[in-house]
């Protein structure tokens, strides 16, 4: 079975371009978690989607936003770009059924440098 | 929100040796999980330890809920166990925290 899949791998942007992001999850998982990871620290949670519903936010401004489409892949969405938002982007699967208590898969990342 | 924090920061072990990773969180947690970051920043999972103990190969963990604190052991390490280890965590539907990592440098 194929895992969790993101694209583009790497990608250049100026500041104030707006930028999106894709996620693959992994064959009959139905949440998607988006992270933003800088260079030298953990990674930060930003979104958590379930079955199309976003069920959980980080402390990250409106400028980020993100949505699940029905076959369970997902798009973060990043406007007016800072220098600050280059990271890398990390998403995670999980079949989402535990009530919170699922094994998180991530997929390779995309990393984002803001110029 | 829940509080992460691993303990060393950084480490640095002869190839052979046996370290021991530390993870203490704030508050009860349903979710925890060790993972391993490779160079090019893909997290690999090691396991999943909400409680209790987990063997896999060369490496085990150990999780005591009640005193909020987990452990990763490396037995008889390699220069490919060099990288960042987390320890992530959540106490309900999955906003899980990140601890600093801890990152690894074993020489030969």
């Amino acid at each position: 079975d194929a895992g969790v899949t993101q694209s583009p791998t790497h990608l250049i942007k100026t500041r104030g371009q707006h930028v999106t992001l894709r996620c693959s999850p992994i064959s009959g998982h139905k949440s998607v978690s988006w992270y933003q990871q800088v260079l030298g620290q953990g990674p930060q949670f930003i979104f958590q989607y379930y079955e199309k519903e976003e069920r959980g936010r980080g402390n990250f401004p409106d400028r980020f936003s993100a949505r699940q489409f029905p076959n369970y892949s997902s798009e973060l969405n990043v406007n007016a770009l800072l220098l600050g938002d280059s990271a890398l982007y990390l998403c995670a699967s999980s079949p989402g059924t535990s009530g919170g208590a699922d094994t998180q898969y991530f997929g390779p990342g995309t990393r984002l440098t803001v110029l | 929100g829940i509080q992460v924090e691993q303990s060393p920061p950084d480490l640095i072990l002869q190839e052979g040796a046996n370290s021991t990773l530390r993870c203490n969180f704030s508050d009860s947690v349903n979710n925890l999980q060790w993972f391993h970051q490779n160079p090019w920043g893909q997290l690999i999972n090691l396991f999943y330890i909400p409680s209790g103990t987990k063997q896999n190969g060369r490496l085990s963990a150990t999780t005591v809920a009640t005193e909020r604190y987990s452990l990763l052991y490396i037995s008889s390490s390699q220069t490919t166990d060099s990288g960042v280890y987390f320890c992530a965590t959540s106490g309900g539907y999955q906003k899980v925290t990140f601890g600093i990592g801890t990152k690894l440098q074993v020489i030969p």
